[in-house]
Parts: C-alpha cells; sequence; structure tokens
C-alpha cells in the first residue's frame, strides 16, 4: 500500500471558521492531489500539485486554498467553512502525470460543517 | 454532458452470481487511459486496474476481469462467482492525456450488494 496518511481523519466545525486538512505521503512522489467525494457526484478534483510550491485548481476550487512547502504534505485549506463543503475529502498522489501513471489515495478525511 | 457514465447506481446479487459493471466514456483525445476503483464500506479507494486507449486486449485477474471496446467506448468490468466482500462502490474513471493536466474524471459509481 502507498504510504499516504490524512489528517484529522473526522472534523466537525461551524461555519465561517478556517479549516485545515493534511495530507503526508512517504513514497516520495511529485504529484499530488485533493478530491472531494459526494454523493452521485463520484470524486471531484479541487487542486493538486506538481513539486513544491507548484499548485494549480481543479474542477472545484472555490473556497479552498492549497500549499506545499515540502515534498511530502500537502495542505489543504478551508479559509471559511461553509455547510456545502461538508463531504469526504480525499487526498492521492503519483509518481509521473495522472494519465500516465496511476494515482494512489489516502484513507480520507469526513469534514461536517454546522 | 458526462466524460464518464456509469449508468447502473446500484446492483444486487446473490453470492456466486457473475455481475457486469458498466462503464462508458466520452473523449476526443486518441490517447486516453481508464481506471477502476473499488471503495468498501470502510471508504478508502483500492485501484484494480489502469488501461490505455492503444491496448485493447482484455485482462483478466483472477474472478475480475475487464473489458475494453472503443467502438462503444465502454470499459465494463465483470466480477466472475461474485463474494459478499466484493461489495463495495465501483469507481471507473478516465484521464486524457492531450487535455488540461487537471483532468480526471470520475463516474459517479456503482454500488454492489453481493448477497450470502
Amino acid at each position: 500500500d502507498a504510504g499516504i496518511t490524512q489528517s484529522p481523519r473526522h472534523k466537525v466545525t461551524e461555519t465561517g471558521t478556517p479549516v485545515t486538512l493534511r495530507c503526508h505521503q512517504t513514497e516520495n512522489h511529485r504529484y499530488m492531489y485533493w478530491y472531494r467525494q459526494d454523493p452521485g457526484h463520484g470524486l471531484r478534483l479541487i487542486h493538486y500539485s506538481y513539486g513544491v510550491k507548484d499548485t494549480d485548481k481543479g474542477e472545484v476550487s472555490d473556497g479552498y486554498s492549497v500549499s506545499r512547502s515540502k515534498t511530502e504534505d500537502f495542505l489543504l485549506t478551508l479559509e471559511s467553512a461553509t455547510s456545502s463543503q461538508t463531504s469526504v475529502y480525499f487526498c492521492a498522489i503519483s509518481e509521473s502525470r495522472p494519465h500516465q501513471e496511476t494515482q494512489y489515495f489516502g484513507p480520507g478525511t469526513r469534514l461536517l460543517v454546522l | 454532458a458526462q466524460k464518464v457514465t456509469q449508468a447502473q447506481t446500484e446492483i444486487s446479487v446473490v453470492e456466486k452470481e457473475d455481475v457486469t459493471l458498466d462503464c462508458v466514456y466520452e473523449t476526443r483525445d486518441t490517447t486516453y487511459y481508464l481506471f477502476w476503483y473499488k471503495q468498501p464500506p470502510s471508504g478508502e479507494l483500492v485501484f484494480l486496474i489502469r488501461r490505455n486507449s492503444f491496448d485493447e486486449q482484455n485482462e483478466i485477474s483472477g474472478r475480475y476481469s475487464w473489458n475494453f471496446q472503443k467502438s462503444t467506448s465502454s470499459f465494463n468490468f465483470t466480477i466472475t462467482a461474485s463474494q459478499v466482500v466484493d461489495s463495495a462502490v465501483y469507481f471507473c474513471a478516465l484521464s486524457e492525456a492531450g487535455n488540461n493536466f487537471n483532468k480526471f474524471y470520475f463516474g459517479s459509481g456503482t454500488k454492489l450488494n453481493v448477497k450470502p
């Protein structure tokens, strides 16, 4: 199994508060991704990173920001959480570009915004 | 339009039955990759297979087999002699090599219930 951990695994927060989710990998893979999973939508890409300090937006990036200061860590921040951001968040990694290499997923973080 | 369509929202079978999960994709690229992932009730996403657009050979791995047909833009997944442990949500996904880097499309998933 790919060495990917996510923290926290569960979080309950209130509308308007900032939230940061952490993804940590031990595989030294260059590419990292944040997805959200919602019923009926499968997984949708929020942001991705193709190297330290190199990030870009995905399909559903509004309301989210990311940072990657080290190869092994990719942080997802909800600046001011809203109820529509209640979801399960998955981090993924890949050794090379996603259309050439398989993405491996972390265990997920369940976020509830009240 | 959806890039990846999994029309079967939920399927229920009895153990030992064969079951096929359908996946239809849409792309204009000539080079692309297709994937299947399994998400058991525990919630993690498990990679099952990756197939590139130039390889239409069917693949078999134990009780699992995949049928890739470019003519119908389908990449179907068959489980032979299903078992209770196969109960999960299965996702099909498409990655387009010629498009933007950040394009990786998931279908909405098919929930498979295997009853004893």
